[in-house]
């Protein structure tokens, strides 16, 4: 069985500009969370989707926003870049809701310069 | 967001020594996860414990939920340098979905 994938696995953009990351989650697998990974912060919860909604949400401000699609794919958007956005950004999957096991893919190293 | 503590912030062994460390919270956890990962990599699940007081192995590795259920513990036996690498705690609270607080790391160095 594929493992999460995520594209792109690298990523150089501008301040102010905005960025789209892409997640394919397990096959059969419903839940998808994203983290935003950083030396200083850790692993950082950004939100989760469950059959297309959101159902929980991080505490980052309103530029970083997230869909998932009917087949469980799932895009994070962050807008307006800043400096301190450049981090490894990490999507993990999950059968379903409620504290299963999470099986996080390669992630999307983002540089903001 | 709430970080979990993790002790130690890094570990500096000789191959073939066991391994130990641990992840404290000050709320109760429903679930608790290690993972294991590698320089640019994601994440990689190791264990996964979901009652307290569960001790599960998985190979030379072996993780423990705490009876109090605000903490958990990873071992190690018999290192090898493979083991080389950042482990990590990650814990949830009931009815939370997936939303997982993780651990600020252990760093492992294994001299061979």
């Amino acid at each position: 069985k594929a493992g999460v994938t995520q594209t792109p696995r690298y990523l150089i953009k501008t301040r102010g500009q905005q960025v789209t990351l892409s997640c394919s989650p397990i096959s059969g697998h419903r839940s998808v969370s994203w983290y935003q990974q950083t030396p200083g912060q850790g692993l950082q919860f950004l939100f989760e989707y469950f059959s297309e909604t959101q159902r929980n949400k991080g505490n980052f401000p309103g530029r970083f926003s997230g869909r998932q699609f009917s087949n469980s794919r799932s895009e994070m958007n962050v807008s307006t870049l800043e400096l301190g956005d450049s981090a490894l950004y990490l999507c993990a999957s999950s059968l379903d809701r409620g504290g299963n096991e999470q099986f996080f893919g390669p992630g999307t190293r983002l540089t903001v310069l | 967001g709430q970080q979990l503590n993790q002790s130690p912030q890094s570990m500096f062994i000789q191959e073939g020594e066991d391994v130990s460390m641990n992840c404290t919270s000050s709320s109760i956890f429903n679930t608790w996860l290690w993972y294991k990962q590698d320089p640019g990599e994601g994440p990689v699940l190791l264990i996964a414990l979901y009652k307290a007081g569960e001790l599960t192995s998985n190979g030379r590795l072996t993780a423990q939920f705490g009876i109090t259920r605000k903490d958990s513990f990873l071992n190690i036996s018999a290192s090898i340098p493979s083991d080389v690498g950042i482990y990590f705690c990650a814990g949830q609270y009931f009815n939370t979905g997936n939303q997982f607080y993780f651990g600020t790391g252990t760093s492992l160095t294994v001299i061979p």
